[in-house]
């Protein structure tokens, strides 16, 4: 069964540094998500991308952030500085169209 | 503000229970409300309602939407404790992709 895989599981970084989480989604998908979870709390919505551009973004997702579509397949979330509070489980999801998002398994990031 | 809010926060059940989870909702050009399980990390999709009043069901789960006082339900009957995880649920705009999760209900199922 097709599942969207994220890399890496977890990633551990400088306060500062730039990380770049990278998700596969599912293949024939056209809508890509990134989503994160702070520990303890709420799922919460970053952002979506659809026809190689942002569609939608919420108010977490700052100038610090960004995403792309480098290839026909990767889908990356980058942070350029990162913060204490950036800590948090980033998933990656798709969907085929306005219907049910897959989630990857998630990549957990740790800010030092 | 949109919000969703899942009630209970945490429950503890024996095997066999039945339990019923709570999804209430204000989001504004409301969509459809979706149904996840998260268990040690992503959430799986259970079940997407668009439609009020028609239950979905999916072996001992089911879920109905109610779109006049906006909420859902999510029933597990004979509870397994392979159903002890987190679930969650979101409601999705209309107009955009956009989804607005509740904290989730921790159900934990004892032998």
């Amino acid at each position: 069964e097709p599942e969207v895989t994220q890399t890496p599981s977890h990633q551990v970084t400088q306060m500062g540094q730039e990380v770049i989480l990278r998700c596969v989604p599912i293949s024939n998908h056209l809508y890509f998500y990134w989503y994160r979870q702070i520990l303890g709390q709420k799922v919460e919505f970053l952002v979506s991308f659809y026809n190689n551009e942002i569609s939608e973004k919420s108010e977490i997702f700052d100038d610090q952030f960004s995403v792309e579509r480098p290839d026909g397949s990767n889908f990356t979330l980058k942070i350029r500085s990162t913060k204490l509070e950036d800590s948090a489980m980033y998933f990656c999801a798709s969907s085929l169209d306005y219907n049910e998002q897959f989630f990857g398994p998630g990549t957990r990031l740790t800010v030092l | 503000e949109d919000k969703v809010v899942q009630s209970p926060l945490s429950l503890v059940v024996h095997e066999g229970d039945t339990v019923t989870l709570n999804c209430s909702y204000e989001v504004t050009n409301f969509r459809s409300l979706l149904w996840y399980k998260q268990e040690k990390k992503a959430p799986t999709f259970l079940f997407m309602l668009t439609s009020s009043g028609i239950e979905k069901k999916s072996g001992r789960l089911s879920s109905i939407l109610d779109k006049k006082e906006l909420f859902s339900i999510l029933n597990i009957t004979a509870t397994q404790t392979g159903d002890s995880a987190v679930y969650l649920c979101a409601g999705r705009y209309r107009y955009n992709n956009d989804m607005r999760f509740g904290a989730g209900t921790r159900l934990t199922v004892k032998p």
